[in-house]
This record gives structure tokens, sequence and C-alpha cells, in this order.
């Protein structure tokens, strides 16, 4: 069950706010956030686990919505590193790890 | 420590051939798996492996196969290429199974198939 993200594109200007959703029909045990660079590999964000537990990692935060089966991604004042292709996956279960087919950021002077 | 590993990074084949990539995880990790990703379709899940068994497998044909060793390092084989093959291949290694271990991508393998 691949899950939804939203936007599919986004387009900022250096110093804004973005939200990426993700979300899944079915209850969700995790969800994982990735970042993958044009022309390299994706690389871990964070994980989050149903409990509704919201993790951060400098002025990128994340939050799952068990409720909802439904997880954010905040990059806040977003600088033009934050540029990529942001994927949120998702294990329902003890199933396979299931991606998102991406959301592109551009981040613009 | 030395990340994930691939091999060949580009290869170019001709439908009908066949192709083994392989992956060598990062030191210590004992799961390994592996994604197709295309344009537009994101990253499709082929296999997942965790001390030479197979733990999960995703919707592909059985053309695609794979296998891991002893030593973690594993591989993977498409027989009978065909033109939507054409991906890049990436492998992950993780050091527990499933889900809750965040993953750690190698660069990739370029496959075209012609």
């Amino acid at each position: 069950q691949q899950p939804v993200q939203s936007p599919q594109a986004v387009i900022l200007r250096e110093g804004e706010d973005a939200v990426i959703n993700c979300s899944s029909s079915k209850a969700l045990y995790s969800v994982h956030w990735y970042r993958q660079k044009h022309g390299e590999a994706p690389v871990f964000l964070m994980i989050l686990l149903k409990g509704g537990e919201q993790k951060g990692h400098e002025k990128i935060s994340a939050s799952f919505n068990e409720k909802k089966q439904q997880s954010s991604l905040y990059l806040t004042a977003s600088q033009l590193s934050y540029s990529g292709t942001y994927f949120c996956g998702t294990v329902i279960g003890n199933e396979k790890l299931t991606f998102g087919t991406g959301t592109r950021l551009t981040i613009i002077p | 420590k030395a990340g994930v590993t691939q091999t060949p990074r580009y290869l170019i084949k001709t439908r009908g051939q066949q192709v083994t990539l392989s992956c060598s995880p990062i030191s210590g990790h004992r799961s390994v798996s592996w994604y197709q990703q295309t344009p537009g379709q994101g990253l499709q899940f082929l296999f997942e492996y965790f001390s030479e068994t197979q733990r999960n497998k995703g919707n592909f044909p059985g053309r695609f196969s794979g296998r891991q060793f002893s030593n973690s390092r594993s591989e993977m084989n498409v027989s009978t290429l065909e033109l939507g093959d054409s991906a890049l291949y990436l492998c992950a290694s993780s050091s527990g199974a499933g889900r809750a271990y965040e993953q750690y991508f190698g660069p990739g393998t370029r496959l075209t198939v012609t």
C-alpha cells in the first residue's frame, strides 16, 4: 500500500517554511523520511513510530498522527541545502518499507 | 565507517541478457534491501534480506531474484532483461531487520537496457 505524498512539488524562497504530508489508508507502525538530492542516494532524516511521537533534526521536524495515519514533515526557515526530493516511507504491521512517489522541493535565493 | 558500496556503478545491457548487481553493506549491518528507482515511480521495493534469509519481497516478476551471503554482502540478478528494467537500482543496509531501523543507501547501479 503506497503512501500518498502532497504536494508533489513546491518552490520556496530561502527562509520560508514548508510542510510535506504523507498519508496512508491503513494503520501504520512507522513512518520514515528521506531526502534525495539530484544524482545522489537518499539520505535518512528520521523515523517516527506509532504513538504520535514528534521528532526534530535542526530546523527539520516531523509529526505522526496515529488516528489519521498521517505524517507531516516541517522545514522551517528553509536553506538552499534543503532542496531535493523528499520521500516518506511507511510500514504496516511487519511488512516492508513502502515509499511514496516523493515531493520535489526547490529553494530559490 | 565505510558506506554502502555497489558495483558496478553503470551498466549497459541488451534485451534478453541477464545481469548481476552487487552490494556490500556497512560493516556490522546484517540487513540489506534493494529498490528500483525510475522517474515518476519513486522507490519500488524489490527484496529485503536479513542474515541470509529473504524477509520480504516486492511485486516484481520472477526474473528478479536476490541472495545474501554469510558476510552480509548481497547480489541481485535480473534475467531476460526488458527495456522497462532500465532504472537506478539502489541497495540499502541497516543494523536490524524491519520496521524501526534507519536505512543507509548506496550510490546505486544505473542499468540501461537497449
